[in-house]
């Protein structure tokens, strides 16, 4: 599975878009972009998912970039219950292992 | 409410003493897994299930073992823990490996093991 690259932390305003920068230059045709968050020590929360179309759910926007090297995660009007660490994953599918791995994420600091 | 469910959620014990954290999902789903997550390593994948029966070794599965006998129940079993199996464990779920869905994962379980 590709490797992904994140900024290790963000502070975003209450009320204000957040958004979520993850590289994944090596990406190949049928790799997917997850994206989780953590809060705090709870189990990992799926939040949207894309291959090569941008995407929208009641959560966040997903926009991956043409040539798919990159993507960014949209939370469109960020509230302090957003806070928390965000990841993002390359994954194959379908994957005989179905693991997801998992990097350091992006630390979401979402401020009053 | 589609869900994964574990217990314990918190659970002191110590080295020797043989444990099992549950792990049950109500979706149907073929796909489990387990994963433990330590600090600087981030989340790391010791075990997983395709299906009934069918269970295969992670990245981290030294001291763990598996089972499999129906589909909505993925048991972790430590027959003799150690301290460095103290950490924080989570179960999860998806379709199945031939599918790009999400996985839906448990809310945790944490083992002190003294």
């Amino acid at each position: 599975d590709a490797k992904t690259t994140q900024p290790t932390s963000m502070d975003c305003a209450e009320g204000r878009a957040a958004n979520l920068p993850c590289n994944h230059s090596t990406i190949s045709g049928n790799e997917y972009v997850y994206w989780y968050r953590q809060i705090h020590s709870q189990g990992p929360q799926y939040i949207i998912h894309g291959l090569k179309n941008n995407e929208t759910n009641e959560m966040a926007s997903l926009i991956i970039t043409e040539d798919r090297k990159s993507s960014t995660l949209i939370l469109p009007h960020a509230t302090l219950r957003d806070t928390a660490v965000y990841y993002c994953i390359v994954r194959v599918a379908p994957s005989n292992t179905g693991k997801l791995i998992f990097g350091q994420g992006t630390t979401l600091q979402v401020k009053p | 409410e589609a869900q994964v469910t574990q217990n314990p959620r918190y659970l002191i014990t110590v080295t020797g003493k043989k444990l099992t954290v549950t792990c049950s999902q109500n979706m149907n789903h073929e796909y489990m897994s387990w994963y433990r997550q330590d600090p600087g390593l981030g989340l790391r994948q010791i075990y997983y299930s395709m299906n009934v029966e069918v269970t295969d070794k992670g990245d981290v599965p030294e001291g763990y073992k598996v089972s499999r006998k129906e589909k909505r129940n993925f048991p972790l079993i430590l027959e003799s823990p150690s301290p460095n199996q103290t950490s924080l464990y989570f179960c999860a779920s998806r379709p199945g490996t031939a599918s790009n869905q999400p996985q839906h994962f448990g809310d945790g379980t944490r083992l002190s093991i003294l």
